[in-house]
């Protein structure tokens, strides 16, 4: 496809399971943000990768998060013993690394709902 | 410190009249990017403007303009001849060397007639 892709689109799971959110960026971009959204809210940064440097993980709000990206391309992001403050949209951009004005494509978010 | 704010909660404006967007932003870097973003109710992000620091023209892209005041540290939006599909989340947002992009907390704008 020619823009970034999340799925699930949706996910409700119960409280202490774990989930799995991928991203598949636009093919050739080298950076991958993943990026939180409680409602209403703005967007929390989670983690950043970008080629193959060590991730930014610094946005990673506990150590139930974890994220990978395979192959320098998509990515899952992991959210272990899920709590009901997890609840949010999860945000996956890419973006070329050719300087610094290229902007970030975002795909439409994975919803989660924790119950 | 945070590293763009954004002061403005929500915003009115009528239709067909400009409004501006407030941003400002801390960094000690020379070179950064700062953008702005959409989002409609729909959910999706959508790329609006760029502004780089060591450009000397403020950045326009069509109804859009950036007011870049460097010495300031501000970054504001202005849209021109507002139209109600304008009415959404607007987020901004700067990228230092080799580093994340990071958001404020948005702006909400509401047109009306």
């Amino acid at each position: 496809g020619a823009g970034v892709s999340q799925s699930p689109s949706n996910k409700v799971t119960e409280k202490g399971k774990d989930v799995e959110l991928r991203c598949d960026p636009i093919s050739g971009h080298t950076a991958l943000y993943w990026y939180r959204q409680s409602l209403g809210q703005g967007l929390e940064f989670l983690i950043y990768f970008q080629g193959n440097s060590a991730p930014d993980k610094s946005g990673l709000p506990s150590d139930r998060f974890s994220a990978e990206r395979t192959g320098g391309s998509v990515s899952t992001l992991t959210i272990q013993r899920t709590q009901q403050e997890d609840s949010a949209v999860y945000l996956c951009a890419s973006r070329q690394w050719t300087g610094m004005n290229t902007e970030a494509f975002f795909g439409q978010g994975t919803r989660l709902t924790v119950v | 410190a945070q590293k763009i704010t954004q002061t403005q909660p929500g915003m009115f404006v009528q239709e067909k009249e400009a409004v501006t967007l407030d941003c400002t932003y801390d960094t000690s870097d020379q070179s950064y990017g700062l953008f702005w973003y959409k989002q409609p109710s729909s959910g999706e992000m959508i790329f609006l403007i760029y502004q780089g620091s060591y450009d000397e023209q403020n950045a326009t892209e069509g109804r859009y303009s950036l007011n870049f005041q460097k010495a300031r540290k501000s970054a504001n939006l202005v849209i021109s001849a507002s139209q109600l599909g304008d009415s959404a989340m607007y987020f901004c947002a700067m990228r230092e060397t080799a580093s994340k992009l990071t958001f404020g907390t948005g702006t909400r704008l509401q047109v009306t007639l």
